[in-house]
């Protein structure tokens, strides 16, 4: 797979290969941790998340990590389709007010070369 | 169950008008909220609300004012709509420190 620095906001696969998007959090409060694709016209979906009690969650085909010591997030897609192809944000959540309020990084694009 | 609903989806608005734009949940969820995104960029919150008739405001509230008369429904009004309100607009709802679920969002253009 491919590993991207933080903040790059395009990142280029072959199909079949896995994909590894970056995210850095600001608030080293954040307690909850979310990603969402978002394809062309449509809205957020969503993805995966993590708490900060845990440092690794699976899902189908996707792996969240969690780096509370660098403040760090990642995504990882196993053998990434033609239907990965999408604009990916990484979220975090300070609920120190209780409003369920998620602040939004600016996104990676991954585009998926068949 | 359609979860998260906008209406409408799209709206072309001359400066200086109204609007309002409407989003309905069945999920019986607590907190609503609503985004605004630009080209190339993030969402970013503009009000967001924590139950039946609280509102509240999010980073970037100016020009924007929201109800939430209804729990399913959480309504967010242009007064004067200016250009620099062009953007698509998603609603949200969540049950606290959980994923918030999107709407298929509200393309806006302001001339």
């Amino acid at each position: 797979g491919e590993s991207v620095g933080l903040h790059l906001p395009t990142l280029s696969v072959q199909e079949g290969d896995n994909s590894i998007i970056n995210c850095a959090y600001s608030n080293s409060a954040s307690d909850y941790f979310i990603w969402y694709k978002q394809e062309s016209g449509k809205g957020p979906q969503f993805i995966i998340d993590i708490r900060s009690n845990m440092d690794k969650r699976q899902g189908q085909r996707v792996t969240v990590l969690l780096n509370k010591t660098v403040k760090h997030l990642s995504l990882q897609i196993a053998a990434t389709q033609p239907g990965d192809s999408a604009v990916y944000f990484c979220a975090e959540n300070d609920d120190s007010s209780n409003t369920g309020k998620l602040i939004f990084g600016q996104g990676t694009t991954l585009q998926v070369k068949p | 169950n359609a979860g998260v609903t906008q209406t409408p989806k799209f709206r072309v608005l001359k400066t200086g008008q109204s609007m309002t734009l409407l989003c309905a949940q069945d999920m019986n969820h607590e907190y609503m909220y609503w985004y605004r995104q630009d080209p190339g960029m993030g969402l970013r919150l503009i009000h967001y609300s924590v139950g039946e008739g609280t509102t509240a405001k999010g980073e970037v509230p100016d020009g924007y004012n929201v109800s939430r008369l209804k729990k399913q429904n959480f309504l967010l009004g242009l007064e004067s709509a200016a250009p620099s309100q062009t953007s698509v607009y998603f609603c949200a709802s969540s049950i606290l420190i959980n994923e918030q679920f999107f709407g298929p969002g509200t393309r806006l253009t302001v001339l």
